[in-house]
């Protein structure tokens, strides 16, 4: 079983559109991330949710909107997408937010393609 | 502010060993972690340092020197499957992971 599972792993459309990437963790955390990684391959939080409340809300623009139905599930809205937007965008998980070790379960990425 | 250093690439034979070196500056200090990230497949856990010294794991180990704000990822024996990127993170006093761009190790037979 897939312990944190993102659809769709490939995405391509077109600047303007709307687009929505979900993410499911069957780990039993407590919080969940979004992080977006460039082509210079630097990993950047986004949006982190502990419990079903936005712990940390970094500089995104605001057509990023993270929504948490419950804690197994953070997904993610994209509005109005732009040229910049293309990245690989990753889910996460951590048992709780002041983890001792911290560590963190990723799902696979979503690539995100904008045209 | 924040930072992460890592060298962007290193190359090795099959069969050696590297050290993947890592200084980080960052608000406070809960820890060091390494991360390994196969090209397009998501990061992976390594290990994780809060106090000074080595932690061996197999094949792989970790040192950390709270002192010099520096951290080395140790890998011996090193196999094909070793090529990867390796990713050094420092979680601050709110408990944020920071990250380095990652050091991109070729390995060649």
């Amino acid at each position: 079983d897939t312990a944190v599972s993102q659809t769709p792993k490939y995405l391509v459309t077109q600047m303007g559109n709307d687009k929505s990437i979900k993410c499911e963790q069957n780990l039993g955390h407590d919080t969940m991330y979004w992080y977006k990684q460039d082509s210079k391959k630097f990993l950047k939080i986004m949006f982190s949710y502990n419990n079903k409340e936005l712990i940390i809300n970094e500089t995104v623009p605001n057509r990023f909107s993270p929504k948490s139905p419950d804690k197994a599930h953070l997904n993610l809205h994209i509005n109005s997408l732009e040229l910049g937007d293309s990245a690989v965008y990753f889910c996460a998980s951590s048992r709780t937010l002041r983890e001792t070790t911290g560590e963190l379960f990723f799902g696979e990425g979503s690539r995100l393609t904008v045209l | 502010g924040q930072n992460i250093d890592q060298p962007t690439e290193m190359t090795a034979t099959e069969g050696a060993i590297v050290q993947i070196n890592c200084t980080y500056q960052t608000s406070g200090f809960n820890g060091l972690f390494w991360y390994q990230q196969h090209a397009g497949e998501a990061p992976t856990f390594l290990s994780y340092n809060v106090l000074d010294g080595l932690e061996e794991k197999g094949r792989f180990s970790s040192f950390l020197s709270r002192s010099k704000g520096y951290s080395y990822l140790l890998l011996k024996e090193l196999q094909m499957k070793d090529s990867a990127s390796y990713l050094c993170a420092s979680l601050d006093s709110n408990y944020q992971l920071i990250w380095g761009a990652g050091t991109k190790l070729i390995i060649k037979p």
